[in-house]
Formats: C-alpha cells, structure tokens, sequence
C-alpha cells in the first residue's frame, strides 16, 4: 500500500531536549510538509521540500530544522530553541503538479513536560 | 501579511445544504483547495480550483472567485459523518499552501 508514515504517535520530551519526528512516504513524491497544528488551530508551516537536497522555511521555522537526503524521507528536529513545541505535527506528501493535492500522515502529538 | 479567513462554526442538520466561506488575502495566488480533517485525525483532500466557477464532486462542491478573492465549499445531503472540520488552503507559489484556521461544522439529527 502507497501512503506517508509518521513515527511515533505520541512523543514525550523535557524541556530542553531536542526530539526527531520521523516522515516516511511510498507514494514517490517530490514535495513534502511540515505542519504544526494547535487545538482548535488549522495548519502552519514549518518547512517545505520541493526536491531532495534542497528546503524552504515556512511561516514558523524558528527552534525547527529538518533535512531531505532521501526522496521518501523529511524528518523533521524540533530544537531546545522552539519555545512552546507541545503540539500535534502534520507531515504531508505531494506531486506538486496540478492541484497539488497533499496526503498527510496519521500525525504525531509532542507533549513537552 | 498572508491569510485565509473562514467561519469558525457553523451547524446545519441531517439532509440539510450547507455552505463554508473563506476569503483569503496572499502574495501569490493559485489556486484553492479543501480539506475535510475529523478529530484526532489528518487532514483529507476534498477539492481544488484554479479557475473561476464551480467544481462539483458528488456531494461536495467547490466555488471560486478569483476577482473577489473568495471561495466556498457546499456540502449537500448533509450526513453526521460529515461532521469534521474543513480547511480552506491556497497554493501561493513554489509548492507553499497557507491553511485557513478551519471551520467546524456540527451536523444534528
């Protein structure tokens, strides 16, 4: 089955540790996303991918990073910097052709304590 | 700055048409899409237009007006799985889409 895979789905950290999201996909896309999402919020974005090697900030990149070596994978490092990182994180996948339709993953909820 | 402005709430009842509005405000234009996204799960692509007009998908329709900068989705037959929120998102350029804060839409017996 073709889809986009977040590991894990519940992610705990202290304050001050910097913790990886993983974000795999099969589906041979060139674009991928990052999200964040706060309850009763819609979705901002973090960093973009158009094509391996290569990445864009999106609107809040401040205390994230990330990195595209592989097509199939965009994991993304949320930094001891990030001052508020609880959160439920969105990784999406899309052809950025035509309607650019995006496929999200099941999301993975960081809970900083 | 960049946005998408949508109802935060709307509620209708069983069978009933329902329409979400958003308007949006960015740099660069494309096109608008939908996205369903029921709670605790991911969001789900529902429509998209580029053009002017309507975009029918069965029960679920997409309208834009790009001079107005504003489009709707119409959600007909409504049904209770259809309650979930809806995101308006414009593609402003460069693959980057700018989500709307979403409107939650409460469907009642």
């Amino acid at each position: 089955d073709g889809g986009i895979t977040q590991s894990p789905k519940y992610l705990f950290r202290k304050e001050g540790q910097n913790v990886t999201l993983s974000c795999e996909q099969n589906l041979n896309h060139d674009a991928m996303y990052w999200y964040r999402q706060d309850p009763g919020q819609g979705l901002r974005l973090i960093y973009y991918s158009q094509i391996v090697n290569d990445f864009q900030k999106g609107d809040i990149a401040e205390g994230y990073s990330v990195s595209r070596e592989k097509k199939e994978s965009f994991p993304l490092t949320v930094t001891s910097a990030q001052k508020n990182p609880t959160a439920f994180y969105l990784c999406a996948s899309s052809t950025g052709q035509g309607k650019n339709e995006q496929f999200f993953g099941p999301g993975t909820r960081l809970t900083v304590l | 700055g960049q946005s998408l402005e949508q109802p935060s709430e709307v509620t209708a009842v069983e069978g009933a048409i329902v329409q979400i509005n958003c308007t949006y405000q960015t740099s660069g234009f494309y096109g608008l899409s939908w996205y369903q996204q029921h709670d605790g799960g991911a969001p789900t692509f529902l429509s998209y237009n580029a053009l002017d007009g309507l975009e029918e998908t069965g029960r679920f329709s997409s309208f834009l007006s790009r001079s107005d900068s504003y489009g709707y989705l119409l959600l007909q037959e409504l049904q209770m799985k259809d309650s979930a929120s809806y995101f308006c998102a414009a593609m402003t350029g460069g693959f980057k889409t700018i989500f709307g804060a979403g409107t939650r839409l409460f469907v009642k017996a």
